[in-house]
């Protein structure tokens, strides 16, 4: 099966600036996350999707960062301004099954610099 | 916190020998699973293990779960240069998600 599709690879915005990341999760997979890698950490839940619907966004930061997943298939994730912190890497994973007891199937990551 | 850390943060083995790394957390778990991120890349899931789980293998890897200890190990036997590469734990208790640790840095000499 075709893994997680993410674009773009890489990205390189200034500060205050807005900045968009696509997801295309693996078919028929109903739940879908995105998370933040900083360099030297390991990633953090930001956003968790089953179908259409919000799960868990308890750790976005609202102000600046929105996600939508229309339609219950691919999703995208935005960031409006941006600011210096925020440059790290954007993993979207996709599960076929919510909840903590299945792996999930990460997608390549999008880097995000923020100058 | 339910975040598990894992210890060593780097290790650097020759290729051939093997590589244990382990994982602590703090609260009950319901289950705890181990990933592998190539630099650039995206994570890729290893192994998952129950809580009423001891130990699974899968090829190479063998994983360790000690709940009395709030421990686990994942140890690579015959290590080879292509598993040089940063490996995390993620612990989930209750209905809540996985939450991944700072990871491990492995490098596997030639």
């Amino acid at each position: 099966e075709a893994g997680v599709a993410q674009s773009p690879r890489y990205k390189i915005i200034e500060k205050r600036q807005s900045v968009a990341f696509w997801c295309n999760p693996i078919s028929g997979h109903a739940t879908l996350y995105w998370y933040q890698q900083i360099l030297g950490q390991g990633p953090k839940l930001l956003i968790q999707f089953q179908n259409n619907g919000v799960v868990d966004d308890s750790q976005l930061p609202k102000d600046r960062f929105s996600a939508e997943r229309l339609k219950g298939v691919d999703s995208t994730l935005k960031i409006q301004p941006a600011k210096l912190e925020d440059s790290a890497v954007y993993l979207c994973a996709s599960g076929r099954l919510s909840g903590p007891n299945y792996g999930y199937t990460f997608g390549s990551g999008t880097r995000l610099t923020v100058v | 916190s339910q975040q598990g850390e894992e210890d060593p943060q780097a290790l650097s083995i020759q290729e051939g020998e093997n590589a244990t790394m382990n994982c602590s957390y703090k609260t009950s778990i319901n289950n705890l699973q181990w990933y592998r991120q190539n630099s650039g890349r995206g994570l890729v899931h290893l192994i998952l293990i129950r809580s009423n789980e001891r130990e699974k293998h899968s090829g190479r890897l063998r994983v360790t779960l000690d709940t009395s200890k709030k421990s686990s190990s994942l140890l690579i036997t015959a290590s080879r240069a292509a598993d040089t590469a940063s490996y995390f734990c993620a612990t989930a208790a209750g209905g809540q998600n996985f939450v991944f640790g700072p990871g491990t840095r492995l490098s596997v000499l030639p």
